[in-house]
């Protein structure tokens, strides 16, 4: 079956823009999961759902990191203003229930010019 | 809170030879362990997991990994390189309580297979 996809694969934006980042979980899992990862670095939780409840933020480096799964299913990162610190690669996961090993997607490599 | 290290960032076989790749976690309580393989331009892809069952795990690719509790430990192995191993290796743990939903990853390694 299908994967998690994420969309688009590679995005660069101009320091100060908005970006918004999709993930498009496998069909029927339940948890949903953003990670950042740096370059020679582990992905880093950011946040994760069960079905549209944003259970933990935790991870969410500031304010300007937010996240949204509406319908319980594909889920938008949005960063406003982006600063070159944002750079990375930012990666979403899906499980079928919380605690169950994640399955990955591609992810978004995002750089800020 | 919870902390995995990965012993060297680069690691370098020869085909056919042992693959050893080293995993130390922290952890307050037992916790689930998981090893991920990334190739390159792909996602992160599970070898295998430890979940409290047996402490000696089998995953793909001919990989295993062994629980100990008193090393606080979870090492990937081996026992014959192939050239299509060559990738990057994380290992991560999920504590579970309040951190359920959250996997913590080591900096990861990199295998390097040579003919």
């Amino acid at each position: 079956g299908a994967g998690v996809s994420q969309s688009p694969r590679y995005k660069v934006t101009k320091r100060g823009q908005d970006v918004a980042l999709r993930c498009d979980p496998i069909s029927g899992h339940v948890s949903l999961y953003w990670y950042r990862q740096a370059l020679g670095q582990g992905p880093e939780f950011l946040t994760y759902f069960n079905y549209e409840a944003q259970q933990d933020k935790s991870g969410l480096p500031n304010d300007r990191f937010s996240a949204e799964r509406p319908e319980g299913s594909i889920s938008t990162l949005t960063i406003q203003r982006t600063e070159q610190r944002d750079s990375a690669m930012y990666r979403c996961a899906s499980s079928p229930w919380t605690g169950y090993e994640q399955y990955f997607g591609p992810g978004t490599r995002l750089t800020v010019t | 809170a919870q902390s995995v290290t990965q012993l060297g960032s680069h690691v370098s076989v020869s085909e056919g030879a042992l693959v050893l790749l080293r995993c130390n976690y922290s952890s307050s309580v037992p916790p689930y362990l998981f090893w991920y393989v990334q190739y390159p331009n792909q996602g992160l892809q599970l070898l295998l997991k430890y979940t409290s069952a047996a402490t000696l795990v089998k995953g793909i690719n001919g990989f295993e990994a062994e629980f100990k509790k008193s090393e606080t430990s979870f090492h990937l192995t081996k026992p014959s390189a192939h050239m299509s191993d060559a990738a990057e290796y994380f290992c991560a743990v999920n504590e579970g309580g309040t951190s359920y939903g959250k996997l913590t990853f080591g900096q990861g390694t990199i295998l390097t297979v040579h003919p």
